[in-house]
Protein backbone atom coordinates (compact mmCIF):
# COMPACT_ATOMS: atom_id res chain seq x y z
CA UNK A 1 0.00 0.00 0.00
CA UNK A 2 0.94 3.56 -0.26
CA UNK A 3 3.31 4.91 2.52
CA UNK A 4 4.90 8.49 2.73
CA UNK A 5 8.34 9.14 2.88
CA UNK A 6 10.07 10.46 6.15
CA UNK A 7 13.29 11.48 6.13
CA UNK A 8 15.62 10.89 8.08
CA UNK A 9 15.25 6.85 8.24
CA UNK A 10 17.05 7.29 11.59
CA UNK A 11 19.35 10.17 13.47
CA UNK A 12 21.64 9.83 16.42
CA UNK A 13 21.41 13.37 18.52
CA UNK A 14 23.11 14.93 21.24
CA UNK A 15 21.39 15.28 24.13
CA UNK A 16 20.36 19.33 24.17
CA UNK A 17 20.16 19.48 20.54
CA UNK A 18 17.19 20.19 17.92
CA UNK A 19 15.50 17.85 15.94
CA UNK A 20 13.64 18.40 12.87
CA UNK A 21 12.02 15.53 10.50
CA UNK A 22 9.89 15.47 7.38
CA UNK A 23 7.26 13.47 5.81
CA UNK A 24 6.02 14.11 2.00
CA UNK A 25 3.55 12.23 0.10
CA UNK A 26 2.59 12.59 -3.57
CA UNK A 27 -1.23 13.10 -2.53
CA UNK A 28 -2.83 16.02 -1.31
CA UNK A 29 -3.68 15.85 2.28
CA UNK A 30 -5.86 18.26 4.81
CA UNK A 31 -5.26 16.41 8.05
CA UNK A 32 -1.29 15.63 9.22
CA UNK A 33 -0.54 13.57 12.23
CA UNK A 34 2.13 13.05 13.89
CA UNK A 35 2.82 10.13 16.44
CA UNK A 36 5.60 8.61 19.06
CA UNK A 37 5.89 5.21 19.43
CA UNK A 38 8.12 3.87 21.83
CA UNK A 39 9.24 -0.01 21.98
CA UNK A 40 6.61 -2.57 22.69
CA UNK A 41 3.92 0.27 22.60
CA UNK A 42 1.04 1.78 20.62
CA UNK A 43 1.89 4.98 18.74
CA UNK A 44 1.15 7.79 20.94
CA UNK A 45 -0.40 11.02 19.12
CA UNK A 46 1.95 14.00 19.66
CA UNK A 47 0.29 16.60 17.33
CA UNK A 48 -2.81 17.34 14.67
CA UNK A 49 -2.79 19.91 11.61
CA UNK A 50 -5.47 20.63 10.01
CA UNK A 51 -4.89 23.55 8.25
CA UNK A 52 -2.13 24.44 5.49
CA UNK A 53 0.40 26.32 6.39
CA UNK A 54 -0.58 26.12 10.38
CA UNK A 55 1.70 25.73 12.94
CA UNK A 56 1.28 23.83 16.22
CA UNK A 57 3.40 23.16 19.17
CA UNK A 58 3.00 20.84 22.16
CA UNK A 59 5.19 21.64 24.99
CA UNK A 60 8.84 21.27 22.80
CA UNK A 61 7.40 20.04 19.57
CA UNK A 62 6.25 21.87 17.17
CA UNK A 63 4.56 20.48 13.56
CA UNK A 64 3.86 22.70 10.93
CA UNK A 65 1.24 21.50 8.02
CA UNK A 66 2.94 22.21 4.76
CA UNK A 67 1.53 25.25 2.13
CA UNK A 68 1.51 22.56 -0.50
CA UNK A 69 -0.76 20.00 1.60
CA UNK A 70 1.52 17.62 0.26
CA UNK A 71 4.16 17.51 3.41
CA UNK A 72 4.81 18.07 6.56
CA UNK A 73 7.28 18.59 9.21
CA UNK A 74 8.07 18.25 12.98
CA UNK A 75 10.87 19.92 15.56
CA UNK A 76 12.10 18.70 18.55
CA UNK A 77 13.27 21.39 20.83
CA UNK A 78 16.46 20.60 23.37
CA UNK A 79 16.18 16.60 22.44
CA UNK A 80 16.20 14.74 26.23
CA UNK A 81 16.86 11.09 26.41
CA UNK A 82 12.50 9.88 26.82
CA UNK A 83 12.45 11.18 23.07
CA UNK A 84 13.85 8.20 21.57
CA UNK A 85 11.70 6.45 19.48
CA UNK A 86 10.27 6.38 16.31
CA UNK A 87 8.54 8.95 15.39
CA UNK A 88 5.49 8.99 12.37
CA UNK A 89 3.21 10.85 10.23
CA UNK A 90 0.28 10.03 9.12
CA UNK A 91 -2.25 12.22 6.50
CA UNK A 92 -5.87 11.92 5.91
CA UNK A 93 -7.76 13.14 3.41
CA UNK A 94 -11.16 13.56 4.26
CA UNK A 95 -12.67 15.28 1.18
CA UNK A 96 -11.95 11.99 -1.03
CA UNK A 97 -14.60 9.69 1.39
CA UNK A 98 -11.84 7.56 2.34
CA UNK A 99 -11.70 6.21 6.27
CA UNK A 100 -8.22 5.51 5.51
CA UNK A 101 -4.91 7.00 6.95
CA UNK A 102 -1.68 7.05 5.15
CA UNK A 103 1.73 6.21 7.40
CA UNK A 104 5.04 7.12 7.24
CA UNK A 105 7.92 4.76 6.74
CA UNK A 106 9.57 6.08 10.12
CA UNK A 107 12.19 8.00 11.73
CA UNK A 108 13.93 6.65 14.66
CA UNK A 109 15.68 9.18 17.07
CA UNK A 110 18.53 8.05 19.29
CA UNK A 111 19.78 10.65 21.76
CA UNK A 112 23.32 10.48 23.34
CA UNK A 113 23.19 12.31 26.87
CA UNK B 1 -12.20 10.14 28.59
CA UNK B 2 -11.64 7.73 25.91
CA UNK B 3 -9.96 4.28 26.49
CA UNK B 4 -8.58 1.89 24.14
CA UNK B 5 -8.04 -2.07 25.26
CA UNK B 6 -6.36 -4.72 23.74
CA UNK B 7 -6.15 -8.43 25.15
CA UNK B 8 -3.89 -10.20 24.94
CA UNK B 9 -0.57 -8.11 25.29
CA UNK B 10 1.04 -11.07 24.21
CA UNK B 11 0.47 -14.58 22.44
CA UNK B 12 2.34 -16.98 21.29
CA UNK B 13 0.72 -19.63 18.77
CA UNK B 14 1.58 -22.52 16.78
CA UNK B 15 0.93 -23.05 12.91
CA UNK B 16 -2.31 -23.47 12.10
CA UNK B 17 -4.14 -22.63 15.27
CA UNK B 18 -7.36 -20.22 15.26
CA UNK B 19 -6.59 -16.54 16.67
CA UNK B 20 -9.06 -14.10 18.30
CA UNK B 21 -7.28 -10.60 19.64
CA UNK B 22 -9.81 -8.32 20.75
CA UNK B 23 -10.29 -4.51 21.03
CA UNK B 24 -12.61 -2.68 23.22
CA UNK B 25 -12.73 1.32 23.27
CA UNK B 26 -14.75 3.29 26.13
CA UNK B 27 -15.55 6.76 26.52
CA UNK B 28 -17.32 7.38 23.07
CA UNK B 29 -20.15 6.13 20.70
CA UNK B 30 -20.08 5.03 17.13
CA UNK B 31 -16.16 5.28 16.70
CA UNK B 32 -14.44 4.23 13.11
CA UNK B 33 -12.45 1.12 14.62
CA UNK B 34 -9.28 -0.12 12.82
CA UNK B 35 -6.93 -2.96 12.85
CA UNK B 36 -3.02 -2.10 11.74
CA UNK B 37 -0.13 -4.89 11.85
CA UNK B 38 3.54 -3.95 12.20
CA UNK B 39 6.40 -6.19 11.37
CA UNK B 40 9.46 -5.49 13.43
CA UNK B 41 10.82 -2.35 12.84
CA UNK B 42 8.45 -1.56 10.05
CA UNK B 43 5.88 0.84 9.46
CA UNK B 44 1.87 0.64 9.80
CA UNK B 45 -0.41 -2.11 7.78
CA UNK B 46 -3.50 -1.40 7.81
CA UNK B 47 -5.58 -4.10 7.49
CA UNK B 48 -9.44 -3.86 8.22
CA UNK B 49 -11.65 -1.17 9.31
CA UNK B 50 -15.01 -0.49 10.57
CA UNK B 51 -17.33 2.41 10.77
CA UNK B 52 -20.04 0.69 12.56
CA UNK B 53 -21.53 -2.70 13.47
CA UNK B 54 -21.29 -5.17 11.86
CA UNK B 55 -19.61 -3.10 8.62
CA UNK B 56 -15.89 -4.21 7.85
CA UNK B 57 -13.67 -3.05 4.90
CA UNK B 58 -11.07 -5.42 4.30
CA UNK B 59 -7.79 -3.49 2.65
CA UNK B 60 -5.06 -6.89 2.12
CA UNK B 61 -6.42 -10.41 0.94
CA UNK B 62 -4.80 -12.64 3.81
CA UNK B 63 -5.31 -15.19 6.45
CA UNK B 64 -7.48 -12.60 8.68
CA UNK B 65 -10.58 -11.40 8.98
CA UNK B 66 -12.46 -8.70 11.35
CA UNK B 67 -15.74 -9.07 13.01
CA UNK B 68 -17.79 -5.66 14.76
CA UNK B 69 -20.22 -7.32 17.23
CA UNK B 70 -21.05 -4.20 19.14
CA UNK B 71 -20.50 -0.58 18.53
CA UNK B 72 -17.11 -0.72 20.91
CA UNK B 73 -15.58 -3.98 19.82
CA UNK B 74 -13.27 -4.63 17.36
CA UNK B 75 -12.20 -8.68 16.94
CA UNK B 76 -9.59 -9.75 14.35
CA UNK B 77 -9.55 -13.77 13.82
CA UNK B 78 -7.94 -16.24 11.94
CA UNK B 79 -8.84 -20.14 11.27
CA UNK B 80 -5.29 -20.99 11.08
CA UNK B 81 -2.60 -18.80 11.46
CA UNK B 82 0.63 -18.61 9.33
CA UNK B 83 4.11 -18.08 10.55
CA UNK B 84 3.78 -14.92 8.42
CA UNK B 85 1.21 -13.61 10.83
CA UNK B 86 3.58 -12.70 13.80
CA UNK B 87 3.60 -9.19 14.23
CA UNK B 88 2.76 -6.59 16.41
CA UNK B 89 -1.32 -5.72 16.01
CA UNK B 90 -2.49 -2.44 16.68
CA UNK B 91 -6.12 -1.50 17.42
CA UNK B 92 -7.10 2.25 16.79
CA UNK B 93 -10.05 4.62 16.65
CA UNK B 94 -11.65 7.87 15.12
CA UNK B 95 -14.53 9.65 16.69
CA UNK B 96 -16.52 9.68 13.84
CA UNK B 97 -17.75 13.04 13.09
CA UNK B 98 -15.79 15.12 15.41
CA UNK B 99 -11.82 15.84 13.73
CA UNK B 100 -9.59 13.30 12.43
CA UNK B 101 -7.65 12.52 15.09
CA UNK B 102 -6.56 8.39 15.40
CA UNK B 103 -5.77 6.96 18.80
CA UNK B 104 -3.92 3.59 19.21
CA UNK B 105 -4.35 1.02 21.59
CA UNK B 106 -1.53 -0.63 23.52
CA UNK B 107 -1.58 -3.76 21.07
CA UNK B 108 -0.92 -7.21 21.22
CA UNK B 109 2.58 -9.22 20.48
CA UNK B 110 1.80 -12.58 18.26
CA UNK B 111 4.78 -15.03 17.76
CA UNK B 112 3.17 -17.82 15.28
CA UNK B 113 5.57 -20.94 16.14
Amino acid sequence: GQQLNQSPQSMFIQEGEDVSMNCTSSSIFNTWLWYKQDPGEGPVLLIALYKAGELTSNGRLTAQFGITRKDSFLNISASIPSDVGIYFCAGHDSTSGTYKYIFGTGTRLKVLA
Amino acid sequence: SQTIHQWPATLVQPVGSPLSLECTVEGTSNPNLYWYRQAAGRGLQLLFYSVGIGQISSEVPQNLSASRPQDRQFILSSKKLLLSDSGFYLCAWRWAGRGYEQYFGPGTRLTVT
